[in-house]
Order: C-alpha cells, then sequence, then structure tokens
C-alpha cells in the first residue's frame, strides 16, 4: 500500500531535549516536505526537499533541521525543542513536487512542556 | 508576500445540499492549486489539482475552477454528505525555475459541517 509513515504518532517531551520524527514514504517520490499545524493558522511549510541530498526552507524553519540522505527518507530535527514547538506535525511526499499529487502522513502531536 | 485567502472561514449546511468555497491568491508566478480535504486529526487528502491551462477539475461530487486572471479558484460540492464534513484548504505553489521552487502556500482552511 502506497503510503508516508511518521513516527511517533504522539510526543510529549521535555525544553531542550533533542528529538527526531521520522517520515517515510514507500512510493519513490523525490519531493517531501514538513508542515506544521496550529488552531487558526492552518499548514505551515517548515523545510522541503526537491530529492535526495537538497533540502531548502520553508515558510517557518527555525528551530529544525532536517536531512535527506535517501530518497525515501525525510527526518524531522529539533536540536533544542521550545514550548511554541507544539504543534501537529504533517511530512508529505509527491512524485514531483509541484505538479503531482500530494501524499500527507498521518501526524505527530509534539508537546514541549 | 505570497498569500492565499480563503472564505468563508466556516460553513453550515444541510445534508443533500450545495455548497461553494473560495480561495484567492497572490501567489507569483503561479504554477499549480491544489484543493485538499483534511479530516480532523488526519492528514490532508488531495481532491484536486490544477494548473494555469485548467479551468476546471471534477472528481465525483467535487468541482474546482480556476480564474488565472483573476486569480481566484472555487470548490463547489454537489450534494452534500455527512462525510464532508471536515476543512477544505487551498494551496498553491510557485514554478520550479523561481529560486522558491517547491515552495507552496496554505489557506488557512474553510471549515465544513453537514448536518442532516
Amino acid at each position: 500500500e502506497a503510503q508516508v509513515t511518521q513516527n511517533p504518532r504522539y510526543l510529549i517531551t521535555v525544553t531542550g531535549k533533542k528529538l527526531t520524527v521520522t517520515c517515510s514514504q514507500n512510493m519513490n517520490h523525490e519531493y517531501m516536505s514538513w508542515y506544521r499545524q496550529d488552531p487558526g493558522l492552518g499548514l505551515r511549510q517548515i523545510y522541503y526537499s526537491m530529492n535526495v541530498e537538497v533540502t531548502d526552507k520553508g515558510d517557518v524553519p527555525e528551530g529544525y533541521k532536517v536531512s535527506r540522505k535517501e530518497k525515501r527518507n525525510f527526518p524531522l530535527i529539533l536540536e533544542s525543542p521550545s514550548p511554541n514547538q507544539t504543534s501537529l506535525y504533517f511530512c508529505a511526499s509527491s512524485f514531483q513536487g509541484l505538479h503531482t499529487e500530494a501524499f500527507f502522513g498521518q501526524g505527530t502531536r509534539l508537546t514541549v512542556v | 508576500k505570497n498569500q492565499v485567502e480563503q472564505s468563508p472561514q466556516s460553513l453550515i449546511i444541510l445534508e443533500g445540499k450545495n455548497c461553494t468555497l473560495q480561495c484567492n491568491y497572490t501567489v507569483s508566478p503561479f504554477s499549480n492549486l491544489r484543493w485538499y480535504k483534511q479530516d480532523t486529526g488526519r492528514g490532508p487528502v488531495s481532491l484536486t489539482i490544477m494548473t494555469f491551462s485548467e479551468n476546471t477539475k471534477s472528481n465525483g461530487r467535487y468541482t474546482a475552477t480556476l480564474d488565472a486572471d483573476t486569480k481566484q479558484s472555487s470548490l463547489h460540492i454537489t450534494a452534500s454528505q455527512l462525510s464532508d464534513s471536515a476543512s477544505y484548504i487551498c494551496v498553491v505553489s510557485v514554478l520550479a525555475y523561481n529560486t522558491n521552487a517547491g515552495k507552496s502556500t496554505f489557506g488557512d482552511g474553510t471549515t465544513l459541517t453537514v448536518k442532516p
């Protein structure tokens, strides 16, 4: 089954403790992206990757890092999480990015206390 | 600044009725416009994708229109069902050769509630 898998689904952590949210897709898509969704603000793009070893900042990249060492995986790294990063996070992938359908993961609800 | 504005913010209709959601954008240079349906607590699911040359696209009871001149799009839902209750998000992307290649701008969404 074609899918985008995020882990974990839920995470509660403390301020400053590094964490990684994993994202994996099995569709051989070139384009992958991370978003956060907050009440009243909609989805905002954090980082995106057009292909392996190619990443770029979205609209709200501060406090986040990503890597794309292989096509299927696109982890989101929070080096020093802060409470303002409490949010619902979505990973998405698409075949060629801008012109093709995007598939979203099921979401990761992160709480930083 | 690239922006996508959706209206109304929320909408309540009775089952079986039709409705139309609006999306206005200032994103430039335009690449494509997508409509997504997002059920509460789940990831968005694509409904339609339209490029500059397309002005109508249907997916079952969902029909999206695009007027690239006025930078407006609409999503029309026919014969609504209870399962149509969700947030509908308009997303506009920039052209691939622009320095912002790969960037998408999301609207805040319209929350639709269909009541029996």
